[in-house]
This record gives C-alpha cells, structure tokens and sequence, in this order.
C-alpha cells in the first residue's frame, strides 16, 4: 500500500488479556515510531526504531509494553495483562531516518479499548 | 528534550490568513522546527519544517526568527478543511530522532 497501515483499526479486549497491533511501514522506510493518544492529548512517544534495533523505548510506560520489529519492516506492539488505563489510540507512523530530518507519516490508528 | 510552547486554541475567518505561533527558546543549533497537524480522527500530517531560513510549500509556510527562538506557521487562505490541531516540533537529528508532540494549537475556522 501507499501509507502506513495499522491493524485492527479498532480492537477492544477484557481487562487482564493480551493484545498484539500491528503497523505495517511505508516500504524502504528505516525508522518506525509508536506512539498512544488519549482523548484531548497530544501523541505521547512510546517507542522508535532504526532498522530492527529500539533506537529509544524510553517512552514505554512499564514492562506490560513490549514491541519488536524483527525484519525491519513491520512491527508489533504487544500489551500484557491489558488495564482499562491502556484504553487509547495507538499510532504508528514510519520515515527514510536520514539526517536531513524528513517527515514521517502515520497511519489511522488502532482504537484500543479495555472494558 | 527541547519544548514548545503554543496557545492552546486560535479561531480564524474563511479565506484568511492565520499565523499560529511557537515559542522555542531553548532551540539548540541542530534542532530542525517542524509542523505537523492532526485533523479530527486521523493520524497527524506532515506540514513543514525548517531549520534557519523562511520555507514555503504548497500548504504553507514557516517563518523562523531570526534567533530561531520562535517561529509562525502561516496559512495563506484557512478553509474549513484546516480545522485541525497543529503541533510544533523541535526534531535534533544529530542527538535521535525521537518526535515528541506537545499538546498544540486547536485552529477553529469560521464560515
């Protein structure tokens, strides 16, 4: 496809499961960032990588959090033991990660919701 | 990280100019300003960026002071389609590449 596509477009999970999202990058785009939404919030940084490797996870609130991205290309954000906190739209967007700073694009999101 | 600040919300007629303000006053020298927006249930968008001099494209143009402390998003003609936040982001390439949203100025455009 020509953008950044996330599955499930929405996904909604009993409090305690285990939940997978998946983005799937704009093709030959090395760097690839997640981040989660909450109503009225600005994006709020979770994770971004270079490549295969987490360039920086800092954003990741606690060890429940876990991504990978084990090709390169597409990459999973993985939830466990889910709270009705996580309840948010998580957003992936994908870039060249060059140095001259390009724009990176994001995708539609997944609504999460933890009932 | 370096931060941004912007007013919380601006309103503008359709058809007129709007200049949304940013404020960047602890900008390192290889911080690059960049604009994104989110319209209303969509991912944000790409805008533009800069890093010394005035850019423009086909949606807008950034003016950069001269101190690189503060710079203008300016949309030459809003139309009901710009109603969206719109973010101002210091990206330095050099240090990661981290983007870190603040919480941006949500523009209302008047019929």
């Amino acid at each position: 496809g020509a953008g950044v596509s996330q599955t499930p477009s929405n996904k909604v999970t009993e409090k305690g499961k285990y939940v997978e999202l998946r983005c799937d990058p704009i093709s030959g785009h090395t760097a690839l960032y997640w981040y989660r939404q909450s109503l009225g919030q600005g994006p709020e940084f979770l994770i971004y990588f270079q490549g295969t490797g987490a360039a920086d996870d800092s954003g990741l609130p606690n060890d429940r959090f876990f991504a990978v991205r084990p090709e390169g290309s597409v990459s999973t954000l993985k939830i466990q033991r889910t709270e009705r906190g996580d309840s948010a739209v998580y957003l992936c967007a994908s870039s060249f990660g060059n140095r001259e700073s390009t724009e990176a694009f994001f995708g539609q999101g997944t609504r999460l919701t933890v009932v | 990280d370096a931060k941004t600040t912007q007013p919380n919300s601006m309103e503008s007629n359709e058809e007129e100019p709007v200049h949304l303000p940013c404020n960047h006053s602890t900008i390192s020298g290889t911080d690059y300003i960049h604009w994104y927006r989110q319209l209303p249930s969509q991912g944000p968008e790409y805008v533009i960026h800069g890093l010394t001099s005035n850019v423009n494209n086909r949606m807008a143009s950034l003016a950069i002071a001269e101190d690189r402390k503060s710079s203008t998003l300016i949309l030459h003609r809003a139309t009901l389609r710009d109603a969206a936040v719109y973010y101002c982001i210091l990206r330095d390439v050099w240090r990661d590449d981290k983007i870190i949203f603040g919480k941006g100025t949500r523009l209302h455009i008047l019929p």
